[in-house]
Formats: C-alpha cells, structure tokens, sequence
C-alpha cells in the first residue's frame, strides 16, 4: 500500500513567521510530487508539480524542495500572512493510472495576525 | 475560464434515496476522478476515468456508480446512500499524466440522514 504522509497535521504561526512543513513518499517508481492549496470553502488549487530530484520551485513567498532518493519534499512559506492560511496537500501520482493521485492528509496552517 | 463545475454544493439526503452529483469541466481533459474528502483520512479516489467509456474503480467504491458518455461529464451516483457516505466530495480532471496538475471542482457537502 502506498502511502503518502505529511507533517506536521496542522501549524499555527504568527503573521510574519516563516514555516514549513514535510511531505514523505515512496522513494522508488517516483514520477512526480504535487503540492496543492486548498482555502476552507473552496476547491484545491495546483501550486507545484516537481519532477527533477533537487528540483526546487518558488511562487511569490512560498517554495518547495524535493529529494526523490530519500523520498521527502519541503514546503516554506517565507513571512507568511493571514491569507496563507489553508491545508497544504501532497499528492504522489501512480503510473499508468492515468494520473490517480495518492493525497497526504494534508497541513493545515492558521496564521494569525 | 478553465473550469470543473460541481452540483449541487450542498445537499441533505435521506438514507435510500437515491442521488447523482454532476460534474463537468471545458478543458478537454480524459481524465476524469471523484474523491471524497474525511476528516484525518486525507482525499481518497472513489472512481476514475481515462476517457469516454472507460471508468475503474478507485481505493474506495463501495455504494458508488459513474458514467462516462460523454468527455466533459462525469457524474457520481448514488444508488442508495447511506450515513457513512455522508462526506465531502471532490470531482477533479487533467491530462491524466503524472507531471501535470488536477483541476479540482467547487466540492460537494454531502449529508446523508
């Protein structure tokens, strides 16, 4: 059974405050890692697809790392604000089924100002 | 807009009766999936399909139907709910390879009493 697994389950941090948080997944048959936002009330949105080990991609504030050999990936969100606050998903896709998408159960961040 | 729409975002039930969520997205996308979305357990696939007539069963399918029949519609049917059905669901479509992203609909709240 694969499993996809995140740390921690849920943060809370002061606005301003940098965090990050952890995904780990199976280090063999490794394709690609997704990270999605997903805001209370609305649906999950695509920040990264990370293919390349030592991959590293960035969106405004928020970045992400990947190690396909040890199988983990790091989010950081850089001086995160109250709008940053969501559940952070993982998603390790499973070849040749068509794109089916194993989630971790997701880090929830609240951030308050 | 690229977009995959949902209907209904909320709905209350009662066991037995049966019930289809609508989902439909205008990017041309073979792949298609529902999943459901319980607290601590993360987004678990319900059913997929690769394309026009082609559904499978996902990790969890027990009490659920799909259809295919056309690209951009993939509904979720109910035949029978029951209470442990009650969660939130997701319809999501996307190229269907593993380095490109899902769109994800709006959810269904889904209450089954």
């Amino acid at each position: 059974i694969l499993n996809v697994e995140q740390s921690p389950q849920s943060l809370h941090v002061q606005e301003g405050d940098s965090t990050n948080f952890t995904c780990s997944f199976p280090s063999s048959n490794f394709y690609a890692l997704h990270w999605y936002r997903w805001e209370t009330a609305k649906s999950p949105e695509a920040l990264f697809v990370m293919t390349l080990n030592g991959d590293e991609k960035k969106k405004g504030r928020i970045s992400a790392t990947l190690n396909t050999k040890e199988g983990y990936s790091y989010l950081y969100i850089k001086g995160s604000q109250p709008e940053d606050s969501a559940t952070y998903l993982c998603a390790f896709p499973i070849y040749n089924q068509g794109g089916k998408l194993i989630f971790g159960q997701g880090t929830e961040l609240s951030v308050k100002p | 807009e690229a977009q995959v729409t949902q209907n209904p975002r909320y709905l209350i039930t009662v066991t037995g009766k049966k019930l289809t969520v609508t989902c439909s997205q205008n990017m041309n996308h073979e792949y298609m999936s529902w999943y459901r979305q319980d607290p601590g357990l993360g987004l678990r696939q319900i059913y997929y399909s690769m394309n026009v007539e082609v559904t499978d069963k996902g990790d969890v399918p027990e009490g659920y139907k799909v259809s295919r029949k056309e690209k951009r519609n993939f509904p979720l049917i109910l035949e029978s709910p029951s209470p442990n059905q009650t969660s939130l669901y997701f319809c999501a479509s996307s190229w269907g390879s593993m380095n490109t992203e899902a769109f994800f609909g709006q959810g269904t709240r889904l209450t089954v009493v």
